[in-house]
């Protein structure tokens, strides 16, 4: 059975420009989180989203937004990038938003912003 | 921020010993979980501990959920070269943000033969 998957593996922006990741849950997962993870730190959550609806919030600017479609796919939108978005982006699935239903994460985007 | 504190930052072991590490929080978890991150891929869910005082073993991985529910440890055993990587520990607050995950910054095991 597939994974997470997420797309592109590796992005190159400039500063201000827009970005859309894209993440595909484990087949019958119906959470999503995100995760932005710098060099040489553990990944810090920017959002949940449980049936499309946001659940969780992390303290991250309002450029950062998300959603998930019907098919319990997600994308993280960053508008106005700046240098210090540069990081690996993760996606986590789990069943559902529930005691004992642990994520697991997909390989990430590298985002590199110039 | 982190708001673990995972320690050590780093060790360099000889294949064959044992590994332990350990996390710490100023707040209570309801859930820990470690994980295990190679270079250019996402963390690998190794254990998961849901109850205080839990001892949950995979394998040569061994963790324990702490009985005050701020902190965890893992253990590995007789380690071997592909036990290479960053160990993650990661908590879940008990709050209605289920899906927020408090990482630690992770410990760096490097295996020499």
């Amino acid at each position: 059975d597939a994974g997470v998957t997420q797309s592109p593996t590796h992005l190159i922006k400039t500063r201000g420009q827009h970005v859309t990741l894209r993440c595909s849950p484990i087949s019958g997962h119906k959470s999503v989180s995100w995760y932005q993870q710098v060099l040489g730190q553990g990944p810090q959550f920017i959002f949940q989203y449980y049936e499309k609806e946001e659940r969780g919030r992390g303290n991250f600017p309002d450029r950062f937004s998300a959603r998930q479609f019907p098919n319990y796919s997600s994308e993280l939108n960053v508008n106005a990038l700046l240098l210090g978005d540069s990081a690996l982006y993760l996606c986590a699935s789990s069943l559902g938003q529930g005691f004992g239903q642990p994520q697991h994460f997909g390989d990430g985007t590298r985002l590199s912003i110039l | 921020g982190q708001q673990l504190n995972q320690s050590p930052q780093s060790m360099f072991i000889q294949e064959g010993e044992d590994v332990s590490m350990n996390c710490t929080s100023s707040s209570i978890f309801n859930t820990w979980l470690w994980y295990k991150q190679d270079p250019g891929e996402g963390p690998v869910l190794l254990i998961a501990l849901y109850k205080a005082g839990e001892l949950t073993s995979n394998g040569r991985l061994t963790a324990q959920f702490g009985i005050t529910r701020k902190d965890s440890f893992l253990n590995i055993s007789a380690s071997i070269p592909s036990d290479v990587g960053i160990y993650f520990c990661a908590g879940q607050p008990p709050t209605d943000s289920w899906g927020k995950l408090q990482f630690g910054a992770g410990t760096q095991v490097v295996v020499t033969p």
